[in-house]
């Protein structure tokens, strides 16, 4: 138990379907990300998320949405996705940006299959 | 070309011998952590390193930081199949303040 949960584990979605994917932190941390680990590629960073405010966003297609309404929670909304966007989409939280702080605290993932 | 290059990308081996795994970069990192990966699960913390040339112990693993802190290795004593994993490296640039995570390298320790 990290203290970042994501639900959910397993989704498995049409091109058509909208869904979410949701993330909570109880660590009291500043920072969350979204990370897409795809088979034989490395962790690719989607989007971060510093006092709630988007601070980074590594050019994420539309289909994909982030939001995120307190410090502890973080969603991402999907919709027309591809079934190249399949992948192990992983959570994370630090205490802060910066020097100090990014040491990162990952949720287990949701495993996102597009069919 | 990644930031933060892992190498070997793949490690078969049996149980009891040793092995050492390197993250390279040409950027000098205030920090590296290193991650093990077990499938179906999130990337978990192992260990930090500041302070060029730095070594840290974690029961059988070695951590070391290069001194120009560009590099760092991992090295497994005596490996266990409970060592079987996805090791990755991740750093924050001197000038920068995201984490960057290398491609990993995927250890299997057969019994």
């Amino acid at each position: 138990e990290t203290g970042v949960t994501q639900t959910p584990r397993h989704l498995v979605m049409g091109m058509t379907n909208k869904k979410s994917l949701k993330c909570e932190q109880h660590l009291g941390h500043n920072a969350m990300y979204w990370y897409k680990q795809s088979a034989k590629k490395p962790l690719e960073l989607m989007f971060v998320y510093s006092l709630e405010e988007r601070v980074e966003n590594n050019s994420v297609p539309s289909r994909f949405s982030p939001e995120c309404p307190n410090s502890s929670h973080l969603f991402l909304h999907l919709h027309t996705l591809q079934p190249e966007d399949s992948a192990l989409y992983l959570c994370a939280s630090s205490q802060d940006l910066g020097l100090k702080g990014t040491e990162a605290f990952f949720g287990q993932g949701t495993r996102l299959t597009v069919v | 070309t990644q930031l933060l290059e892992q190498s070997p990308q793949f490690l078969s081996i049996q149980e009891g011998e040793n092995l050492t795994v390197y993250c390279n970069s040409s950027s000098v990192f205030s920090s590296l952590q290193w991650y093990r990966q077990e499938p179906g699960e999130g990337p978990v913390l192992l260990v930090t390193v500041v302070t060029g040339g730095e070594v840290k112990k974690l029961k059988r693993l070695t951590f070391q930081f290069g001194d120009a802190r560009k590099d760092s290795s991992l090295h497994i004593t005596a490996a266990q199949p409970g060592d079987t994993g996805l090791y990755l490296c991740a750093g924050v640039e001197n000038a920068g303040n995201m984490l960057t995570f290398g491609g990993g390298t995927r250890l299997m320790v057969k019994p």
